[in-house]
């Protein structure tokens, strides 16, 4: 079964909105990241927070880690038409270097 | 895209006949992995590899195997390919970052099971 649920499964927003995505995990992690696919593409690496941290920003990209509730958010700001894909949060785990990956929130941001 | 390529990007083929998917990297990462992406899914590991000839069963290995004999070299194969197996295939390196390890992903292999 998989470690993450991602919430919601699809968001749409308007240009210029915020988007929020939530994801949980059921076991103790070393980190949590997040990661976008756009449409026929591969994914591509947003951020990493590691599980001593509690906020990290990236340019428009701000997420959050709260390991009591075993919780994480993706927040994008100012969103632009080209965020329109799949976001997907991946809890990172020592053993073999693995990360497992929720089913992921997809993103349309109309103009 | 952490120098990965994966062959061939897309492939049909009729159930029964063996596959064979190959994905090759160009930085000498140690850390190597299939996986597969089905709607509904999201990405569930097959296998991965820690080294040459060094791997490792992952969530949804049955009906796969892999091979490493070379670092640049990670091949996924299905021994008799059947529908379920109709899927995006994914490759990723794992790469040592200050945070973590970070995945690396190729771009995918289209495969369908007719």
């Amino acid at each position: 079964s998989q470690q993450g649920e991602e919430d919601p499964q699809a968001l749409s927003i308007q240009e210029g909105e915020n988007a929020t995505m939530n994801c949980s995990y059921k076991t103790s992690i070393n980190n949590l990241q997040w990661y976008r696919q756009n449409s026929g593409r591969g994914l591509v690496h947003l951020i990493l927070i590691r599980s001593n941290e509690r906020e990290k920003h990236s340019g428009r990209l701000r997420v959050t880690l709260d390991t009591s509730k075993k919780s994480s958010s993706l927040l994008i700001t100012a969103s632009r038409a080209a965020d329109t894909a799949s976001y997907f949060c991946a809890s990172g785990l020592s053993a073999g270097n693995m990360l497992t990956f929720g089913g992921g929130t997809r993103l349309m941001v109309k103009p | 895209d952490a120098g990965i390529t994966q062959s061939p990007r897309h492939k049909v083929t009729e159930t029964g006949t063996p596959v064979t998917l190959r994905c090759h990297q160009t930085e000498n990462h140690r850390y190597m992995y299939w996986y597969r992406q089905d709607p509904g899914h999201g990405l569930r590991l097959i296998h991965y590899s820690y080294g040459v000839k060094d791997t490792d069963k992952g969530e949804v290995s049955d009906g796969y195997s892999v091979s490493r004999s070379k670092t640049e070299d990670f091949l996924l194969t299905l021994e008799s390919a059947t529908s379920s197996q109709t899927s995006v295939y994914f490759c990723a390196i794992s790469e040592s970052t200050s945070g973590g390890e970070t995945q690396y992903f190729g771009p995918g292999t289209r495969l369908l099971v007719l």
